[in-house]
């Protein structure tokens, strides 16, 4: 099974302000994934990191919003830009291809908006 | 879109007290089906992946089976431990997971 860790685990940001998750996997996998969970609810998916290039998003969700990075096989980066309350949320991070037919998720980053 | 509906929201059970969850799914290109579980202030963790109608996973006190709409993980004599939130999600053939809102189990001693 892959091991996948998220940093930072928690923050607390101020409105208006960015915050750059990452997400480090602890071998190659062929897709990487970012996925919001809020208060109470299941999990959703704001796109797919693409090695090398730009990432797909999901509806709703805006490269300007949240602009991600993968610039190898076993590291991504999730930015939240320009912070609202709205954006209190956990950020996971999720992995696909590592050889068995299995999808791994991080530890999650607990994201509070003041 | 892809829909994926769990019941119950909520299930206490007894310890030792068997019983099963549901999860139903509209997809249109359906690569597989996943089970979760998910610990309070933690990321999801693997359980299970079935591809096809009548398949059938076990790992110790649980067991999921999956039909043509639906997927079912039973829960057999279940321990305190087991208290969690079990999330189903369906996988489609761009390997992206859409998740049902999960049930919370609290199994008591």
């Amino acid at each position: 099974s892959a091991v996948i860790s998220q940093k930072p685990s928690r923050d607390i940001c101020q409105r208006g302000t960015s915050l750059t998750i990452q997400c480090q996997v602890d071998s190659q996998v062929t897709m990487m994934f970012w996925y919001r969970q809020q208060p109470g609810q299941s999990l959703t998916l704001i796109a797919t990191a693409n090695q090398g290039s730009e990432a797909t998003y999901e509806s709703g969700f805006v490269i300007d919003k949240f602009p991600i990075s993968r610039p190898n096989l076993t590291f991504s980066t999730l930015t939240v830009s320009n912070m609202s309350p709205e954006d209190s949320s956990i950020y996971l991070c999720s992995a696909w291809g590592t050889g068995r037919d299995e999808q791994y998720f991080g530890p999650g980053t607990r994201l509070t908006v003041t | 879109e892809d829909q994926v509906t769990q019941s119950p929201e909520a299930l206490r059970l007894q310890e030792g007290e068997s019983s099963s969850l549901n999860c139903s799914y509209t997809v249109s290109g359906l690569r597989g089906l996943f089970w979760y579980r998910q610990d309070p202030g933690k990321g999801p963790e693997f359980l299970f992946t079935l591809y096809s109608a009548g398949e059938e996973k076990e790992k110790e006190r649980l067991k999921a089976t999956l039909t043509k709409k639906e997927s079912f993980l039973h829960i057999t004599a279940p321990k305190p431990e087991d208290s969690a939130t079990y999330l189903c999600a369906v996988q489609s053939n761009d390997y992206k997971l859409s998740f049902g809102a999960g049930t919370t189990v609290t199994v008591r001693a």
